[in-house]
């Protein structure tokens, strides 16, 4: 089935303690995003990625890292995280091009930072 | 950035209904997206107009696209309680989403 998992799908940490939200795609897709959700805000790119070892910032990368060295995995981390990280964070990805494909989203990960 | 912004923000209807749900955005495009979410789920795909067409249907969806109004509206007929969720609509490649519409539909 094709699909995008998300790991973990919950998670409460403290701040300052670098977690990793992994995501991985089995449709060999090059490009691939991290959104985050938030009430009131909607939702805001983080990063994406082209291809292997391509990777660029979205709209609101501040306090996040991404890799991007296999074209099935793109993990999110979070070096430090801090209570306005808490979110829920969707992982997405598509075939290349100028976008005339639909995208394909993760089932979301709630991050909770106390 | 390329920003959709969906309109109402929420919308309660009866069963049977037509809902109509619109979305601008800022700058040129190659492609408008519609996407669903279910509470606290993922988005689902729903519907891809490009910029060269003006109307596309899919089952009980149909999506206008107007470039010189830089719009597009979706409308659902027949609604059912299960089409409750929230709607987004994105363009382009970096789908930058609104905040979405809030579709409630009464049994």
């Amino acid at each position: 089935e094709a699909q995008v998992t998300q790991n973990p799908r919950y998670l409460i940490t403290v701040t300052g303690k670098k977690l990793t939200v992994t995501c991985s795609q089995n449709m060999n897709h090059e490009y691939m995003s991290w959104y985050r959700q938030d009430p009131g805000l909607g939702l805001r790119q983080i990063y994406y990625s082209m291809n292997v070892e391509v990777t660029d910032k979205g709209d609101v990368p501040e306090g996040y890292k991404v890799s991007r060295k296999e074209k099935r995995n793109f993990p999110l981390i979070l070096e430090s995280p801090s209570p306005n990280q808490t979110s829920l964070y969707f992982c997405a990805s598509r075939l290349p091009g100028q976008g005339n494909y639909e995208q394909f989203f993760g089932p979301g990960t709630r991050l909770t930072v106390l | 950035s390329q920003q959709g912004e969906e309109d109402p923000q929420a919308l309660s209807i009866q069963e049977g209904e037509n809902a109509t749900m619109n979305c601008s955005y800022k700058t040129s495009i190659n492609n408008l997206q519609w996407y669903r979410q279910n509470s606290g789920r993922g988005l689902v795909h729903l519907i891809l107009i490009r910029s060269n067409e003006r109307e596309k249907h899919s089952g009980r969806l149909r999506v206008t696209l107007d470039t010189s109004k830089k719009s597009s509206s979706l409308l659902i007929t027949a609604s059912r309680a299960a089409d409750t969720a929230s709607y987004f609509c994105g363009a382009n490649s970096k789908l930058t989403f609104g905040k979405g519409i809030t579709l409630s539909v009464r049994p």
